[in-house]
C-alpha cells in the first residue's frame, strides 16, 4: 500500500496565482516526520520543511505555507503569489520512527508544478 | 553551494562496462544514502550507511555495489547493468542516520545504459 500519496501529477497555473499541493500519508506510528522537497530541473532535491507528528501548528515561510492535519492524514503545501522560479517537481515524504537503525524516506510520486508567465 | 556533491553528473555506459558513481558530503554528517529515481516512479532507497557500516540494503541487484570508505564519501560501483537501470541516482546524507533525520541531497548522476 502506498504510504505517501500525491494525487496531483501535474498542476499548471499562471504566475501570481496561489497554488496548493496535496499530500496524504498513511502510517501506524504515533511518532513520525513529514517532509517536503523541491526538485528543480537541475535534479537536486532541495529540502523545504520537516514537521513531526506532535506539532500540528501550521507553518509559514515567506510565500510558502504548510497545513498539517492529523485528522485527515494530510500535509498540504501552499505557494502564495507563485513565481516562474517555483516551477519544479515537489515531493512529500514520510519517515516513521518504528524499528531500529537508519532508514530512508518514503516518497510520494511528486507533483510537477508549472508556473506560466 | 551544495553540501553534497556527486560526480559525474552524466554517465553513458554499455551493458558490459564497469563504472563508479561518487558522492561526497561536506556537512559533517554520519550517514549517507543512495536513491534511484526512475521516470514516473517514486524515489527508491537503495543503500544506507551509518558510520561507514551498511545498515539497510533494500534487495538491490548485485550488479550495484556500494562502498563507504569514510563518513564523507560514498561510491556506487556499477557492472553489467541493464537498460532498465537507466535513471537518476541521488546521494543524500544526514546527521546520524536516524529515521527522523533530515536528509540533504546531491544533484544526482543521470545514468544511461545502452
Amino acid at each position: 500500500a502506498q504510504k505517501v500519496t500525491q494525487a496531483q501529477t501535474e498542476i499548471s497555473v499562471v504566475e501570481k496565482e496561489d497554488v496548493t499541493l496535496d499530500c496524504v500519508y498513511e502510517t501506524r506510528d504515533t511518532t513520525y516526520y513529514l517532509f517536503w522537497y523541491k526538485q528543480p530541473p537541475s535534479g537536486e532535491l532541495v529540502f523545504l520543511i520537516r514537521r513531526n507528528s506532535f506539532d500540528e501548528q501550521n507553518e509559514i515561510s515567506g510565500r510558502y505555507s504548510w497545513n498539517f492535519q492529523k485528522s485527515t492524514s494530510s500535509f498540504n503545501f501552499t505557494i502564495t503569489a507563485s513565481q516562474v522560479v517555483d516551477s519544479a517537481v515537489y515531493f512529500c515524504a514520510l519517515s516513521e520512527s518504528s524499528g531500529g537503525g537508519a532508514d530512508g524516506l518514503t516518497f510520494g510520486k511528486g507533483t510537477h508544478l508549472i508556473i506560466q508567465p | 553551494e551544495t553540501g553534497v556533491t556527486q560526480t559525474p553528473r552524466h554517465l553513458v555506459m554499455g551493458m558490459t562496462n564497469k563504472k563508479s558513481l561518487k558522492c561526497e558530503q561536506h556537512l559533517g554528517h554520519n550517514a549517507m544514502y543512495w536513491y534511484k529515481q526512475s521516470a514516473k516512479k517514486p524515489l527508491e532507497l537503495m543503500f544506507v550507511y551509518s558510520l561507514e557500516e551498511r545498515v539497510e540494503n533494500n534487495s538491490v541487484p548485485s550488479r550495484f555495489s556500494p562502498e563507504c570508505p569514510n563518513s564523507s564519501h560514498l561510491f556506487l560501483h556499477l557492472h553489467t547493468l541493464q537498460p532498465e537501470d537507466s535513471a537518476l541516482y541521488l546521494c543524500a546524507s544526514s546527521q546520524q542516520g536516524a529515521r527522523t533525520d533530515t536528509q540533504y541531497f546531491g544533484p544526482g548522476t543521470r545514468l544511461t545504459v545502452l
